[in-house]
C-alpha cells in the first residue's frame, strides 16, 4: 500500500516552461487536493477535487490546473511557469471530503523556477 | 474568514521539560481543529484532532472556545518530538475548507 504518490521529487523550470506534478493514490479515496508550502506561509490550497470529473478552486488557483480523469490521479500542471511557482508542492486525500476524517499526504514536490 | 495564528516560528527546549505549541484560531462557528505534524524526511501527517479527544505520542490539545486556542501540549518533551508542527481549522464544511497555520519547529535538545 504505497498511500499518495508524488512525483517528481525535485524539478528545475525555466520560467515559462510547463510541466505537470503527478499524484496518484491507491486507497479509493474520493477527496484529493494539492497544497503549497511556502517559508512563513504555511500550506495553502490550489485546487482540489471530491470526485472523478469534479474539481475546484481553492486559495489561490491562478497558474495550476488540474483534472480529475480516474479517482486514482490528480495532476497538477503549471501552463507557464514563473519564480513565484517556487515552491514545495504537496498533494493529499482523503476518504471524503467532509473535513472530519485524515488528509493523507504525499512526501512533497520541490520545485525551482529560475 | 478562517484563521489559524501560530505565533512562535521556533519552540526551543530540552529533553524532559515541558512542551506548549500555541494556536489560536478566529472563525464564528464550531470548529473541528487538528494538528499536523513534520517529521525531519517524513510526510505531513494527522498527530492528533480535538473531536477525538485523544492522546498521541504523549500529546494532548484541548479546544479552549472562550480563548479560542488549541494549543498542544506534552508534559515531558523527547528528542523524537523535534518536528515542525501545524496547527489547522476545519470549517466542519469540508477539506476545501481546511486551513493551515505557519507552523512552529519544535526543537528538543539532549
Amino acid at each position: 500500500n504505497a498511500g499518495v504518490t508524488q512525483t517528481p521529487k525535485f524539478q528545475v523550470l525555466k520560467t515559462g516552461q510547463s510541466m505537470t506534478l503527478q499524484c496518484a493514490q491507491d486507497m479509493n479515496h474520493e477527496y484529493m487536493s494539492w497544497y503549497r508550502q511556502d517559508p512563513g506561509m504555511g500550506l495553502r490550497l490550489i485546487h482540489y477535487s471530491v470526485g472523478a470529473g469534479i474539481t475546484d478552486q481553492g486559495e489561490v488557483p491562478n497558474g495550476y490546473n488540474v483534472s480529475r480523469s480516474t479517482t486514482e490521479d490528480f495532476p497538477l500542471r503549471l501552463l507557464s511557469a514563473a519564480p513565484s511557482q517556487t515552491s514545495v508542492y504537496f498533494c493529499a486525500s482523503s476518504l471524503t471530503g467532509w473535513g472530519t476524517g485524515e488528509l493523507f499526504f504525499g512526501e512533497g514536490s520541490r520545485l525551482t523556477v529560475l | 474568514a478562517q484563521r489559524v495564528t501560530q505565533p512562535e516560528k521556533l519552540l526551543s527546549v530540552f529533553k524532559g521539560a515541558p512542551v506548549e505549541l500555541k494556536c489560536n484560531y478566529s472563525y464564528s462557528g464550531s470548529p473541528e481543529l487538528f494538528w499536523y505534524v513534520q517529521y525531519s524526511r517524513q510526510r505531513l501527517q494527522l498527530l492528533l484532532r480535538h473531536i477525538s479527544r485523544e492522546s498521541i505520542k504523549g500529546f494532548t490539545a484541548d479546544l479552549n472556545k472562550g480563548e479560542t486556542s488549541f494549543h498542544l501540549k506534552k508534559p515531558f518533551a523527547q528528542e523524537e518530538d523535534s518536528a515542525m508542527y501545524y496547527c489547522a481549522l476545519s470549517g466542519g464544511t469540508g477539506f476545501q475548507k481546511l486551513v493551515f497555520g505557519t507552523g512552529t519547529r519544535l526543537l528538543v535538545s539532549p
